[in-house]
């Protein structure tokens, strides 16, 4: 079970591109990294998933390098609705408890 | 398609009440079923997991015990509530190659 490290909060403006990114040093060989965003009073919500290189979807970019220590989740032309805690996970074997961390709570300013 | 589904929305009980937070999923068998529960302005802490029926794993010691009488039933329970019990209780399951799927979630009270 990886343990992750993000930072605690991010400020940024409406337009701009976001990158938060994930420490997961002891991530094991098939581990995928996955991240959530949550809203206040919801559930946690899929992001994106990825195991290695870049992947893309209508929401996100991930950006993992080769040593997959890290992850990198970018978020292009934010906007207020983007305001969320984002959350990094590392373990995707069936049977594994899912452990979350702190997450990165993302502050977008008009 | 695959939904889950988590009721009450909303409950406020008084100290020393019980309580029954239930969770069913569907479009799926055989799912890795989880409760969390989330403090004001805190991460997620994982309470159970159960991997089948009736097979809980507790991940932190309290008041707080779950049931799985069902494949797709996963249930929060407690004799006596405790003020430290309020927050927002999350119901999970897991979703084969995308990753995990959450319920709307119960935001409990306790007075």
């Amino acid at each position: 079970l990886a343990k992750t490290t993000q930072p605690i909060s991010m400020d940024s403006y409406e337009g701009q591109e976001v990158n938060i990114t994930c420490s997961h040093n002891n991530i094991a060989t098939n581990d995928y990294i996955t991240w959530y965003q949550q809203f206040p009073s919801q559930g946690p919500r899929f992001i994106i998933q990825g195991y290695k290189t870049k992947v893309t979807n209508e929401v996100a970019s991930l950006f993992i390098p080769a040593d997959r220590k890290s992850s990198t989740l970018s978020l292009p032309r934010v906007s207020l609705s983007d305001t969320a805690v984002y959350y990094c996970l590392a373990p995707m074997n069936r049977d594994d408890k899912i452990i979350f961390g702190k997450g990165t709570r993302l502050h977008i300013l008009p | 398609s695959q939904t889950i589904h988590q009721w009450p929305a909303t409950l406020v009980q008084p100290v020393g009440s019980p309580l029954s937070l239930e969770c069913t999923v569907e479009g799926t068998s055989n799912p890795n079923l989880y409760w969390y529960r989330q403090a004001a302005g805190r991460g997620l802490q994982l309470l159970f997991y159960s991997v089948g029926i009736g097979q809980i794993s507790s991940e932190v010691p309290q008041n707080l015990s779950a049931s799985r009488p069902q494949d797709r039933q996963f249930i929060l329970s407690s004799k006596k509530l405790l003020l430290s019990d309020s927050g927002f209780y999350l119901c999970a399951w897991r979703q084969d190659n995308y990753g995990y799927t959450f319920g709307s979630g119960t935001r409990l009270t306790v007075v």
